[in-house]
């Protein structure tokens, strides 16, 4: 089992331009997360999806999107970068949105220039 | 709402020395508790949790770590750190409701074991 996958590992982007960030589970999870982690912050739920074809805000919602595909994969764009989206990004999966234990990815180091 | 506090952004120490990184919580519910750690270059995995009973909790790699309500603490402790527990730990909680209940992470405490 590979756990959670995160793809690509590092970006830099310009100011404006857009990219997705791809995040897979091979652990048959239902729920899956998108965190940011900057530094003297912590974590922060960007969005959160409970199960296969629902989708919700989390606490720092703005300037993204989500789209989860299937109920192995949960994508994260960015439509229009910005350099406070310098972050890194890391994706992780639950049994389901009552499960206590998260699962986490190894994250994408993202950089807006 | 709930909230976190980690007042130590780094603890160096000793290899072989006993470490104690702590952790208070605030919330106006019951919580479960967490500690997960993050090696370098990795994502986060989950090293103990606290859901009920025993207030001591043993985890992986040696930790342990009590929750004590009156205090609303949940420090972490080992009794002597390998090199290899170079990491950033990270407390959590999360308030025990039905329905989903998202997991609040403090500022995490980057542990640098000195050989």
């Amino acid at each position: 089992n590979a756990g959670v996958t995160q793809t690509p590992k590092f970006q830099v982007l310009k100011t404006g331009q857009s990219m997705t960030l791809q995040c897979a589970q091979d652990m048959n999870h239902n729920s899956m997360y998108w965190y940011r982690q900057d530094p003297g912050m912590g974590l922060r739920l960007i969005y959160y999806s409970a199960s296969e074809g629902t989708t919700d805000k989390g606490e720092v919602p703005n300037g993204y999107n989500v789209s989860r595909l299937n109920k192995r994969e949960f994508s994260l764009r960015l439509e229009s970068a910005a350099p406070s989206q310098t972050s890194v990004y890391f994706c992780a999966s639950s049994r389901d949105n009552l499960s206590y234990e998260q699962y986490f990815g190894p994250g994408t180091r993202l950089t807006v220039t | 709402a709930q909230s976190v506090t980690q007042l130590d952004s780094q603890v160096p120490v000793f290899e072989e020395a006993p470490v104690e990184l702590r952790c208070n919580y605030s919330s106006s519910v019951s919580v479960y508790l967490f500690w997960y750690v993050q090696y370098p270059n990795q994502g986060l995995q989950l090293l103990l949790k606290y859901l009920s009973g025993s207030t001591l909790v043993k985890g992986i790699n040696g930790f342990e770590a009590e929750f004590n309500k009156s205090q609303t603490s949940f420090h972490l402790r080992k009794p002597s750190v390998h090199i290899s527990d170079t990491a950033e730990y990270f407390c959590a909680v999360r308030r025990i409701s039905g329905g989903y209940q998202k997991v609040t992470f403090g500022t995490g405490t980057k542990l640098q074991v000195i050989p």
